[in-house]
Formats: C-alpha cells, structure tokens, sequence
C-alpha cells in the first residue's frame, strides 16, 4: 500500500495568514491526489482532486500544487471557518491510502 | 441534489455482523462507484471498499476476508455487510460518492458503531 505521510500534525496561523500543508507519498502518484476538509463532528468534504484541480464551491484561497510523490495545499488569507482537520488522500493505486491529518487552528 | 445517508444499528455485539445501508439520491449506481470509508473517533480515515457501476467490489485488504458490498440499484442503495466485529471495529462509518478516479466529492452523514456487549 501507498503511504502518504502528512505535515505537520497540527498548525495554528493567525486570520489572513497562509498557510501550507504538505504530503509525501512513499511513491509516485502521478498526481492522482484529493484534499479533504473536516470540521468537527461533521463529514470530510473534497477541496481539490487530481492535485491542483479545485471542486466546485470550494473559495479560490484553497489550492493545491506538486507532483511525483510531493503535494501540497495552500490556505490564502486564512479566515475562521477555515478551523478544521485536513486530509489528503491518493488514489493512483489501490487502495486508496489517507494521510494523518493536520489540525489547523486560529493563533 | 446529490445525497448519501447511512443507516444501520449503532451498537453491534462483539463478534456479531454488521449491516449498514447506504441510500443514494440525485445521481445513478450505475453511473458512479460508491465508496465505504470509517474513522475511529479523533483518528484518520481508512479506505473499506467500492462498488463500482458494474457491480464489481474491491476490498481493503486487510478487512477482505471479513467484508462484502453489495447494491440494489432499483432502490438506489449500497450495503455493507462486515462479520466478527471487535472493539477495533468502533468508528464512524461513511459511504460517498466517487469522482475523478476515486477521489470522493459527496459524502453520507456518518454513522457511529460501537461495539459492546
């Protein structure tokens, strides 16, 4: 199985910062990769898919960029509801593996 | 709109069978694969299984020998049936939707299983 080692575990900016979380995969991935957002108590929703496409609805602050077995997501001008725990996710090979999370809190 | 919903018994006997339901709204089982995804409470997600539009499965293979998806498509719903259930088992458990290569754009609510006597 793929492994997708996550970072960091946990983050706290202040609003209107940026912010970047970052995922390793243990091989290349070919860009097949999701970022996910869970708030808490509630279902994870799909932020960016094949690494830097942006799902509909999601704001334009949220992107996503790498390749080959480096990715990462980016949080613009941080705002409140952005708290929540992160997730990415490969599916170049099955199964599909997830990352730990990374917990991102307000400063 | 696209809709996914869990439902099932939240409290599961240790070594019993869990049985779940997933009905979908909004969009076909035969045009999208519907994935089975858990979270221990406060932990990671773990990829479970797919159904895919023809009706074929794939499991995780470390709960394969335990695990069956299953559908009917004239009432839009997914099932997951996973036998000898242990404490391990206790997450929260969610169907969604498949998109772009199995990356999951809708998901159900969830629903917590516990096990205990």
């Amino acid at each position: 199985d793929i492994r997708m080692t996550q970072s960091p575990a946990s983050l706290s900016a202040s609003l209107g910062e940026t912010v970047n979380i970052e995922c390793l995969a243990s091989e290349d991935i070919y860009s097949d990769l999701a970022w996910y957002q869970q708030k808490p108590g509630k279902s994870p929703q799909l932020l960016i898919y094949n690494a830097n496409s942006l799902q509909n609805g999601v704001p334009s602050r949220f992107s996503g960029s790498g390749s080959g077995t480096q990715y990462s997501l980016k949080i613009n001008s941080l705002q409140s509801e952005d708290v929540a725990t992160y997730f990415c996710q490969q599916y170049n090979n099955y199964p599909p593996t997830f990352g730990s999370g990374t917990k991102l809190e307000i400063k | 709109q696209v809709q996914l919903k869990e439902s099932g018994p939240g409290l599961v006997q240790p070594s019993q069978t869990l049985s779940l339901t997933c009905t979908v709204s909004g969009f076909s089982l035969t045009s999208y694969n519907v994935h089975w995804v858990r979270q221990p409470t406060g932990k990671g997600l773990e990829w479970m299984g797919v159904i895919w539009t023809g009706g074929s499965t794939d499991y995780n293979s470390a709960l394969k020998s335990r695990l069956s998806i299953s559908r009917d498509t004239s009432k839009s719903q997914v099932f997951l049936k996973m036998n000898s259930l242990q404490t391990e088992d206790i997450a929260t458990y969610y169907c969604a939707r498949d998109w772009e290569g199995s990356s999951l754009d809708y998901w159900g609510q969830g629903v917590m299983v516990t096990v205990s006597s």
